[in-house]
């Protein structure tokens, strides 16, 4: 049973440029979390979203970000007109259907963005 | 302020030797408070996850505890191995109904042989 993978791993943009970063849950998962980490900082939440759903989007900036999660297909954050601030590594995660608070999420190896 | 403060900042033992990690958290009230690790380059993995009903929780050689009425959780890791050398970060899910989680900053620990 693979993991939860993100890809690519590493990502290089111009400002202006758009970022299109992809998660593929774990099998049988139908939960996925975006979080951002910015250098030397702690993980921080975007969003939370279920099949074609976004459940909690309160930590995503307003602008330029937005996320969905098709029924079929990875999830994907997107991210357009990028800027120097928007360079950070991008996890997701993932937990079963029957999640709840108490579910542990699986988080993928990230995305590292960097922006020129 | 951060609502989940972790101390020290870094820590460097010896291998072999124990140490033990603290999580301060002003989230009130929460459904659950967690500590990963995460690797270098790599994305946190999950140690333990406790209620706030629960006081105690292993995982091998990672203890971690938990005192609600402080709003304190510590994580001790018993005979410490190379391989320990990582971030280790506290993390409190507010209960509030939604999934917004809150994340310390980590301790970032160095395993010397």
């Amino acid at each position: 049973n693979a993991g939860v993978m993100q890809n690519p791993r590493h990502l290089v943009r111009r400002r202006g440029q758009e970022a299109r970063l992809r998660c593929s849950p774990m099998k049988g998962h139908s939960h996925v979390y975006w979080y951002r980490q910015l250098p030397e900082e702690g993980l921080k939440f975007m969003v939370y979203l279920q099949k074609e759903n976004i459940i909690d989007e309160s930590g995503m900036p307003k602008e330029r970000f937005s996320a969905e999660f098709p029924k079929e297909g990875p999830s994907i954050l997107r991210i357009q007109q990028v800027v120097r601030g928007d360079s950070a590594a991008y996890f997701c995660a993932s937990s079963p259907p029957k999640a709840g608070s108490q579910e542990t999420q699986y988080f993928g190896p990230g995305t590292r963005l960097l922006v020129l | 302020k951060n609502q989940v403060e972790q101390s020290p900042q870094s820590l460097i033992i010896l291998e072999g030797k124990n140490c033990t990690l603290q999580c301060n958290y002003t989230v009130s009230p929460f459904s659950n408070l967690r500590w990963y690790k995460q690797d270098t380059g790599r994305g946190p993995v999950s140690l333990t996850i406790m209620t706030f009903s629960e006081n105690t929780k292993s995982n091998g050689r990672y203890t971690a505890t938990l005192d609600a009425d402080t709003k304190q959780s510590s994580l001790h890791i018993t005979a410490s191995q190379l391989s320990d050398s990582a971030s280790y970060i506290c993390v409190v899910i507010p209960n509030t109904g939604g999934f917004k989680t809150i994340f310390g900053a980590g301790t970032r620990l160095f395993v010397k042989a």
